[in-house]
């Protein structure tokens, strides 16, 4: 079956612009989770989406950082105002339930400029 | 504060001789460790997990230790293949819903 999808593969922005990023979970996975690895570093959790509970947005870096998710579907990833310090490979997991496996699409390269 | 620790980047290994990827960690709540691989532009995909439980878990060509009391876990991949070469994260579980990951360690293996 088809595994997680994320888009763009790759974004360019420039300072202080708005940048959304999408990422399609396995269907039927309840739970999807939000990373973002920077250059040299571990990947670093972001959010997580639990079916209908509030999202636990506890790694989010600041709020200009947002993200929402449909029901147990597409979410989107808001960065506002992006700042130079933003660039890094955005990963998106999802996860039949909140303690399985999680499977991770490709990622979103974002460079800001 | 890095609570998930791989101290070495990189490791180079002959095909057919062990792979010893490494991983310390801090926090004694931890209670569920994993192990993902990670190909250039490709999401990381799981490998192998161990639970505090155990000190053993094994798969194939790959078999994780994890030592309590020393707070450090390894990854064995025995013979090592042209095609392991990647780089390796380890994560720890700290919540059900969270994972805690190591900067990641690049391991080639060499003909």
């Amino acid at each position: 079956g088809a595994g997680v999808s994320q888009s763009p593969s790759n974004k360019v922005t420039e300072k202080g612009k708005d940048v959304e990023l999408r990422c399609d979970p396995i269907s039927g996975h309840t739970a999807l989770y939000w990373y973002r690895q920077r250059l040299g570093q571990g990947l670093e959790f972001l959010i997580y989406f639990q079916g209908n509970s509030a999202p636990d947005k506890s790694g989010l870096p600041s709020d200009r950082f947002s993200a929402e998710r449909t029901g147990e579907s597409v979410s989107t990833l808001t960065i506002q105002r992006t700042q130079q310090e933003d660039s890094a490979v955005y990963l998106c997991a999802s996860s039949l339930e909140p303690e399985e496996t999680q499977y991770f699409g490709p990622g979103t390269r974002l460079l800001v400029l | 504060d890095q609570q998930v620790k791989q101290n070495s980047p990189s490791l180079s290994v002959q095909e057919g001789r062990i792979s010893i990827l490494n991983c310390d960690y801090t926090n004694s709540m931890f209670d569920y460790f994993l192990w993902y691989k990670k190909y250039p532009a490709e999401g990381p995909t799981f490998l192998i997990s161990i639970s505090s439980i155990k000190d053993k878990n094994e798969d194939g060509r790959f078999t994780v230790f994890l030592n309590k009391s020393a707070k450090h876990l390894s990854l064995h991949i025995v013979p090592s293949q042209p095609g392991d070469s990647a780089v390796y994260f380890c994560a720890a579980r700290i919540s059900p819903d969270k994972l805690i990951f190591g900067t990641g360690t690049r391991l080639q293996v060499f003909p």
